[in-house]
């Protein structure tokens, strides 16, 4: 399968605990972005990034969100200390430049 | 005013209807515009991009009207499987590359 994927798929954790996905994107794709998405809503924007370098950060990405790329490949997204409001579809786009983007399944993530 | 407006719907259709969906878009600098296409909890998977002289892909053709600052995705012949969800996506770079998605337009195709 040569698309993105996201691991895990599902993740329920207890408020107040650290959390971290994995996004793979498409190979030869060099951007590669993280959204957000809740019940009824469109992908809210949180970062990206071209090759190693994060280019843009939502404000909705508060302290307690951070985004890994090192090596221009895979990329982290951690949350510390996550709330009950931070429970959402946590999606991975990639896309070559600036052109069409390819999204993985997501990560449902349910905070208790 | 949200940068990028959608009607949430839902449309409801019968089978072999038309049906067409606008998204209005504030910054007049955007550059480039997408139309995807959810499915209810999935991911959302690229349909169409708009280009400036129009474009159609079978049964759905995509306007842009950079005056008006609105794109439009037209259906015809409704299928069942066409019943989903219709992003709006606009892009535009100042600086960087900002993504903005639309609400989405929630479409029902009855039989």
């Amino acid at each position: 399968d040569t698309g993105v994927s996201q691991d895990p798929r599902h993740k329920i954790t207890k408020r107040g605990q650290n959390v971290t996905f994995r996004c793979d994107p498409i190979s030869e794709h060099n951007r590669l972005y993280w959204y957000r998405q809740t019940l009824g809503q469109g992908p809210e924007f949180l970062t990206y990034f071209q090759n190693e370098a994060q280019l843009e950060k939502s404000r909705l990405l508060s302290d307690r969100f951070s985004a890994e790329r090192p090596k221009g490949s895979f990329s982290t997204l951690e949350i510390q200390r996550t709330e009950q409001g931070d429970s959402a579809m946590y999606l991975c786009a990639s896309s070559f430049l600036g052109y069409e983007q390819f999204f993985g399944p997501g990560t449902r993530l349910t905070v208790l | 005013r949200k940068e990028v407006e959608q009607d949430p719907g839902p449309f409801n259709v019968p089978e072999g209807a038309t049906v067409a969906f606008n998204c209005t878009y504030s910054n007049s600098a955007s550059q480039s515009f997408f139309w995807y296409r959810q499915d209810c909890r999935k991911e959302p998977k690229l349909l169409m991009s708009v280009y400036s002289s129009g474009n159609e892909d079978g049964r759905f053709t995509a306007q842009l009207n950079r005056a008006s600052q609105y794109i439009s995705l037209l259906i015809r012949d409704s299928k069942l499987s066409d019943s989903a969800t219709y992003l709006c996506v606009v892009t535009h770079s100042g600086g960087y590359q900002k993504v903005t998605f639309g609400t989405g337009t929630k479409l029902q195709v009855i039989p």
